[in-house]
Order: structure tokens, then sequence, then C-alpha cells
């Protein structure tokens, strides 16, 4: 199963809203990271964060992690009709200290902004 | 740079025919990796590899192969397609550094739109 978990699955909201997005994963990690998906093309990097960081902005994102509650959320502030996209969360898990190095997507959060 | 480049965009295949996509990377990254998207998933990781002559399994390597000769280059063998395989295909890549392996951002690829029938 993914071990990241996107929720909602779907948000639908008026250009200038903020849109928040969460994510829960279900193992230690090394970091986790959040990627857009314009319809169509390849998936880009906006942030990544690390396990032991808190908080992190980047422009009118901003991204939490929980780590006792295996969460993380997304926030996009005042929200444009050119953020309409997927965003997925993806995890670098470790075991025993060890980056396995490679990520684990979960299945996305499908953001409207309308106009 | 050109970045991560996958060929071919499109492809269709009969089953049973073999094929192999194409990725390139010239950002002398170690780290490079196949996922797969399917209608309302996520990526699932195929395979991957931390370096040239360094490959390993992902979530689902069934009915794939991989070789890494060089760094620039990372291809993925069908063996045999599938309808199962029908699906978007991405390439990524990364620094990937360190004992940890502590990687940075993953760079993707345009993607390869395979459907077999």
């Amino acid at each position: 199963s993914q071990q990241g978990e996107e929720d909602p699955q779907a948000l639908s909201i008026q250009e200038g809203e903020n849109a928040t997005m969460n994510c829960s994963y279900k193992t230690s990690i090394n970091n986790l990271q959040w990627y857009r998906q314009n319809s169509g093309r390849g998936l880009v990097h906006l942030i990544l964060i690390r396990s032991n960081e808190r908080e992190k902005h980047s422009g009118r994102l901003r991204v939490t992690l929980d780590t006792s509650k295996k969460s993380s959320s997304l926030l996009i502030t005042a929200s444009r009709a050119a953020d309409t996209a997927s965003y997925f969360c993806a995890t670098d898990l470790i075991a025993g200290g060890t980056s396995y190095g490679k990520l684990t997507f979960g299945q996305g959060t499908i953001l409207t902004v309308h106009p | 740079n050109a970045g991560v480049t996958q060929t071919p965009k499109f492809q269709v295949l009969k089953t049973g025919q073999s094929m192999t996509l194409q990725c390139a990377q010239d950002m002398n990254h170690e780290y490079m990796s196949w996922y797969r998207q399917d209608p309302g998933m996520g990526l699932r990781l195929i395979h991957y590899s931390v370096g040239a002559g360094i490959t390993d399994q992902g979530e689902v390597p069934n009915g794939y192969n991989v070789s890494r000769s060089t760094t620039e280059d990372f291809p993925l063998r069908l063996l045999s397609a599938a309808p199962s395989q029908t699906s978007v295909y991405f390439c990524a890549s990364s620094m990937g550094q360190g004992g940890y392996r502590t990687y940075n951002e993953q760079f993707f690829g345009p993607g390869t739109r395979l459907t077999v029938l």
C-alpha cells in the first residue's frame, strides 16, 4: 500500500482563497517532499522538509511536518488559477538509521482554483 | 542543460511485444528511477539505481528490466508487454549523496504514454 496518503482527494476553491492539503505516512522518514503535476506533464518539486524540521516556507507555500503524528500539510496562500494541478507528497523511508534511497508517493490531491 | 529526457513520448504495443523506454539526464546525478502512474493514482516505483552498475527493485518490478551502464542513461525494458502495463512512465533523477543517501529533489522527465493492446 502507499506510504503517503493525501487528504482531501480533491479540493475546489476560488482564487484568492487558501488551499490546505494533508499527507499522512506510516513509518519513520528521512524527509518528506511535495510535488506538483500539471495535467499531462511530469512532476515538479515544490519543497522538501527534513525530519528534524517542523515548518518550511517557499513563496506562497508553507509546509509543516509533525513526526509524532506522522503527518504533513501543504498550505498554498492566496491561490491563483495557475495553481490548478495535482499535488503529491513523497516520503524517503528509513530503517535502522539508513535511507533506502527511494521515494514513496501518495495518491495526490487534485486542486482546482476557479478564477 | 536538457534535464531529464525521455523517448518516445507515446508508444502503442501489441501484447507480447518488447520495447525499451529511454531515459537520459545531463546533470551528473547519481540516483535515477522509473515510476509508473495509473489514472487516479500516485506514482509507483518500478526500479531505481544509485549509481552506474547498481540497480534495485522498487514496488512493482515484475515485467520490467533495467540496467545502468553509464551515469547518464537508465533504460527501462518491457520484456513481453501486457495490457496491465498500459500506463504513463516517468523517469526521474536526483543528486543522492552521503551515507544516508539524503538525496535532494527529484527531477522528472515529461513521461512516456504507453498503451498495450
